[in-house]
């Protein structure tokens, strides 16, 4: 069974901490996303990768493919940062396999 | 920028009332996706599509329907609502570029039935 699997499910951080989520998946992959989702409901691509490792500002992903993991990390994190962060994933196709989010607080 | 956007942001309808939910994207993407969430279980894809007219079910297509008539618009209809259908819903859309798809979601719709 394609499954997606997130650590922490809730995360408390005092502003300026070092942040890592951590996503484990079970067969093969495509491509994974990391997706950033604010009190409201609407959900903003942060990261879609393959391979290797991407950054952009104070976030940066991860994803080790032989050993089926990804990991989202946030330097100097800041209040704004606090959301639910969610990793999906392509197992091969069209469709998205959701993990079921990591929710970030960020205290000042 | 891309823009996907859901017609109606927060809704309260009774159970056997018809709904519809309305998804517009201005990237002529070729896939569309309706998801619900829900706490603890994530988002689920209930169908979607990835030309006109074209449809396929996804995990938890029972109690819905979709209709795309044309490419900007996909739309979620709930046949006869029912309270286990109250969730939020999120529309997608994403260009299909080999492998590497980049998606695009809506605001949601918080749909409750009471």
């Amino acid at each position: 069974k394609n499954e997606v699997e997130q650590s922490p499910q809730n995360l408390t951080a005092q502003e300026g901490e070092f942040i890592t989520i951590n996503c484990s998946y079970s067969v093969g992959i495509s491509a994974l996303h990391w997706l950033q989702q604010h009190p409201g409901g609407g959900i903003v691509s942060l990261f879609m990768l393959s391979s290797g490792k991407k950054k952009h500002g104070r976030l940066i992903a991860t994803i080790n493919i032989q050993e089926k993991h990804s990991s989202l990390h946030i330097t100097a994190s800041h209040p704004r940062d606090s959301a639910v962060y969610i990793c999906a994933v392509h197992f091969g196709n069209e469709k998205l396999t959701f993990g079921t989010g990591t929710r970030l607080t960020i205290i000042p | 920028d891309v823009k996907v956007t859901q017609s109606s942001r927060y809704l309260v309808k009774r159970t056997g009332e018809k709904v519809f939910l309305e998804c517009v994207q201005d990237m002529d993407h070729e896939n569309m996706f309706w998801y619900r969430q829900d706490p603890g279980l994530g988002l689920r894809l209930i169908y979607f599509s990835y030309d006109v007219k074209m449809k396929e079910k996804g995990d938890i297509p029972e109690g819905y329907s979709v209709s795309r008539e044309k490419k900007e618009r996909f739309s979620l209809i709930l046949e006869s609502a029912s309270t286990n259908q109250t969730s939020m819903y999120l529309c997608a859309s994403s260009f299909s570029q080999g492998l590497r798809n980049t998606i695009y979601f809506g605001e949601g719709s918080w749909l409750t039935v009471v």
